[in-house]
């Protein structure tokens, strides 16, 4: 299909570990975006991509989060040494302007056990 | 205080009730507003943009009033279908900013 599509969608690891989640936006957006839901709560922003700009990574909740776009499509978030309270839905969009919606992927359940 | 607040719910009406879900704002620079749904364990989806002269679209109903930095969003004939968590999302520059959102849930 043509939508935001995420992989894995589901992850389980183990505390420690370091984990690798996978975004394709829809083709033609500049703009994408990574959220966090944890249980029951709401979306939680995490880091933001536009175009060639220096991503505005003020969301991210330690040095253990990181995330990089290569040629301006495919994103992948990276988060270091996983913790428990790490655990949630990790969502990604891509919106193609700057008055436009945003569109989500189906998101990566993520458990730290 | 939070970006965006919204009513707490849970909403729990019948079939056929209208439903209004409110939402403030703190950043008065933010220029573009929308209402998406989330159905439970889903991802959200847009329900629809809100501009400033209000707009509709079916049963659905939203308005903006930037002076008082609020935004509303009314159901008409609630169907069982509507039931959902309701994200207020409000976008000051680049980035879009959720609500904690509401839960409405139709009963038959």
């Amino acid at each position: 299909g043509a939508g935001v599509s995420q992989s894995p969608s589901n992850k389980v690891t183990e505390k420690g570990k370091d984990v690798e989640l996978r975004c394709d936006p829809i083709s033609g957006h500049t703009a994408l975006y990574w959220y966090r839901q944890s249980l029951g709560q709401g979306l939680e922003f995490l880091i933001y991509f536009q175009g060639n700009s220096a991503p505005d990574k003020s969301g991210l909740p330690s040095d253990r989060f990181s995330a990089e776009r290569t040629g301006g499509s495919v994103s992948t978030l990276t988060i270091q040494r996983t913790q428990q309270e790490d655990s949630a839905v990790y969502l990604c969009a891509s919106s193609p302007g700057t008055e436009s919606e945003a569109f989500f992927g189906q998101g990566t359940r993520l458990t730290v056990v | 205080r939070k970006e965006v607040e919204q009513d707490p719910g849970p909403f729990n009406v019948p079939e056929g009730a209208t439903v209004a879900f409110n939402c403030t704002y703190s950043n008065s620079a933010s220029q573009s507003f929308f209402w998406y749904r989330q159905d439970c364990r889903k991802e959200p989806k847009l329900l629809m943009s809100v501009y400033s002269s209000g707009n509709e679209d079916g049963r659905f109903t939203a308005q903006l009033n930037r002076a008082s930095q609020y935004i509303s969003l009314l159901i008409r004939d609630s169907k069982l279908s509507d039931s959902a968590t309701y994200l207020c999302v409000v976008k000051p520059w680049q980035n879009f900013v959720f609500g904690p959102g509401t839960r409405l849930s139709v009963l038959p």
